[in-house]
């Protein structure tokens, strides 16, 4: 079946430094990969996607290429800042038996930056 | 851009009590809606899946008779948590799609005391 790996947290970093939170995945043909941010005491939001290898998705600063040949899909942010402090989880979307898609979910790495 | 409501955010609730949670997509009509469950510090666990007029697709080891689904129209579906025991304690989230993409509710704080 669909799994996805991603690193463990908590990840602490200084204001500005460079994040990188690493993904990989097991999948049958060609999913779709997903980064969702999760503050605190809210649901998902989505961050960035992307839909095809050697695909890049980037929102607010963040970036990840949908590398086929690794089976990857890393996080990344050159500078990151205070307000980044959250829990970012990586998806893929599968097909469901009865049809339809369903996202299958990292365990989630939570980023904590300070000043 | 799509927007999905859930509420309420918080609910306490007694043992043996029901508690109904409610997932509306404002402006969009959901033809799949999903339900999931978040362990503290964990990953979100899908628990079931439904689509608008046909019973709810559940996941291995989700009981069905304790976690009801209804998802009777485009933009409406519900999760009853029945007799709730403090073991169900847990936050919930649904998900919202119209064959492309995924909006989430921002949760559901339940406690069982």
């Amino acid at each position: 079946g669909n799994s996805v790996t991603q690193m463990e947290g908590p990840v602490t970093l200084s204001e500005e430094a460079f994040l990188t939170i690493n993904c990989t995945y097991t999948a049958t043909g060609y999913p779709s990969l997903f980064w969702y941010v999760q503050y605190p005491g809210e649901g998902l939001q989505l961050l960035l996607k992307a839909t095809k290898a050697d695909d890049k998705g980037s929102n607010k600063g963040f970036e990840a290429t949908y590398r086929k040949e690794t089976t990857s899909f890393h996080l990344e942010k050159g500078s990151v800042q205070v307000s980044d402090s959250a829990v970012y989880f990586c998806a893929l979307s599968g097909r469901l038996t009865g049809g339809g898609n369903k996202l299958t979910f990292g365990t989630g790495t939570q980023l904590k930056v300070e000043l | 851009g799509a927007v999905v409501s859930q509420h309420p955010s918080r609910v306490i609730c007694k043992s043996g009590t029901s508690v109904k949670i409610e997932c509306r997509s404002l402006d969009f009509q959901a033809t799949t809606m999903f339900w999931y469950r978040q362990f503290p510090k964990q990953s979100l666990m899908l628990m079931a899946t439904s689509n608008e007029g046909s019973k709810a697709t559940y996941e291995q080891g989700v009981e069905k008779d304790k976690f009801l689904i209804n998802h009777a129209s485009l933009t409406l579906s519900t999760l009853t948590v029945t007799s709730a025991h403090p073991e169900d304690s847990s936050f919930y989230i649904c998900s919202a799609s119209a064959g492309v993409g995924y909006t989430f509710g921002s949760g559901t704080r339940l406690t069982v005391v």
